[in-house]
């Protein structure tokens, strides 16, 4: 199997808070883990890649300062949005790689800021 | 810049007749090639991967792969209701990571 936990799975804070969300690979190990943002209706956008061990790699145009990431073991990586803002309500997802190529997905959290 | 392409839609098919959802892709060194389906709220789940040109099938499901063409297609026989979804097509390069590039998806609705 290649389960992928995700936590919370429905967030709600206050402006100027920071959330943590948890990706976990449940039944395999994750040579990489990614981070995605989607917005209602639109396509998913990749935000950052993540080794194991290493610094993670953002893509043009995501603040490396708010959006933490962290991936401390092969089953765990950490996105935590620091000084949330609404702007940044939207529904993150992981996805974890296994050895190949195929990604698979968490559940999603959904983060509402007010 | 590496692109993958889909038709938005959306797709409307009557049940039991067969959904073809297209896709096609800018660079000729992609090696692998996914199908996802999203439910709207929901996640994106992998149904279906491809490595090789040809066909594949899995169930209901045949992807079918073009790389001369740069083309890759997913049929869905006999579609049920539970089929309507957002079908996403995914191409992996070659870095390290085996990052995906993403189409933005095709809206198909199976009517009963």
């Amino acid at each position: 199997g290649a389960v992928v936990s995700q936590h919370p799975s429905r967030v709600i804070c206050k402006s100027g808070t920071s959330v943590k969300i948890e990706c976990r690979s449940l039944d395999f190990q994750a040579t990489t883990m990614f981070w995605y943002r989607q917005f209602p209706k639109k396509s998913l956008m990749l935000m950052a890649t993540s080794n194991e061990g290493s610094k993670a790699t953002y893509e043009q145009g995501v603040e490396k300062d708010k959006f933490l990431i962290n991936h401390a073991s092969l089953t765990l990586s950490t996105l935590t949005v620091t000084s949330a803002h609404p702007e940044d309500s939207s529904f993150y997802i992981c996805s974890a790689r296994k050895v190949g190529y195929e990604q698979y997905f968490g559940p999603g959290t959904r983060l509402t800021v007010t | 810049q590496k692109e993958v392409e889909q038709n938005s839609g959306p797709l409307s098919v009557p049940e039991g007749a067969i959904a073809s959802l297209n896709c096609t892709y800018s660079d000729r060194v992609s090696q692998s090639f996914f199908w996802y389906r999203q439910y709207s709220g929901k996640s994106p789940e992998l149904i279906m991967s491809i490595y090789s040109n040809g066909d594949k099938e899995d169930g209901r499901f045949t992807a079918q792969l073009n790389k001369a063409s740069q083309y890759v297609s997913l049929l869905i026989r006999d579609s049920q209701p539970s089929d309507s979804a957002t079908y996403l097509c995914a191409v992996s390069g070659m870095d390290s990571n085996y990052q995906l590039i993403w189409g933005a998806g095709t809206k198909l609705i199976i009517k009963p």
